[in-house]
């Protein structure tokens, strides 16, 4: 699987979007960007993901560049409850690898009011 | 419908003794995955059992080890414990086959503290 690249932290003021970027610049052809979050003493949570095309559901947006060498996470209107760790992890979708993950050290998102 | 529900929630232990850990997945879900968690590492893959089969293991020592039943409910032993296992320990499931969106379900943990 690939490796991703994250800022440690980010600041985002309560109301407006969070773009939350990450390289993986040795990405595969099939390998999917996948974005989790994981609240203070919670479990991750999964929010995301997508191959090539841009996405989006009721939790955020994924912008995927052209030659999938980054993307971005795009929360459109953050709330205080959005302060998490927010992983982008990247890997071949298959039967066989279904539970594995990989996680980096994510960026820890701080909503401020 | 519940989720995924991770048995003890906290835990205390002494340096050698062991523990088990058990996680039940949500209904339907036939993998079953563990992860640890630590201020250090960070989130690691441990091991991931489909069908009472383990087909997938992180790199960890033999100390650590798995099980699954045939309900999918799992369990997860770690024997000799060390001050360093202190951690806590995820479990989270997901569907195999359609619909699979790749999406893992976690559970909120069983906090362990080795003295």
């Amino acid at each position: 699987d690939a490796k991703t690249t994250q800022p440690p932290s980010m600041d985002c003021a309560e109301g407006r979007a969070a773009n939350l970027p990450c390289n993986h610049s040795t990405i595969s052809g099939n390998e999917y960007v996948y974005w989790y979050r994981q609240i203070h003493s919670q479990g991750p949570q999964y929010i995301i993901h997508g191959l090539k095309n841009n996405e989006t559901n009721e939790m955020a947006s994924l912008i995927i560049t052209e030659d999938r060498k980054s993307s971005t996470l795009i929360l459109p209107h953050a709330t205080l409850r959005d302060t998490a760790v927010y992983y982008c992890i990247v890997r071949v979708d298959g039967s066989s690898n279904t539970g594995k993950l990989i996680f980096g050290q994510g960026t820890t998102l701080q909503v401020k009011p | 419908k519940a989720g995924v529900t991770q048995t003890p929630r906290y835990l205390i232990k002494t340096r050698g003794q062991q523990v088990t850990l058990s996680c039940s997945p949500i209904s339907g879900h036939r993998s079953v995955s563990w992860y640890q968690q630590t201020p250090g590492q960070g989130l690691q893959f441990l091991f991931e059992y489909f069908s009472e089969t383990q087909r997938n293991k992180g790199n960890f020592p033999g100390r650590f080890s798995g099980r699954q039943f045939s309900n999918s409910r799992s369990e997860m032993n770690v024997s000799t414990l060390e001050l360093g296992d202190s951690a806590l320990y995820l479990c989270a499931s997901s569907l195999i086959g359609l619909p699979n969106t790749g999406e893992l379900f976690f559970g909120e943990g069983s906090r362990l503290t080795v003295l």
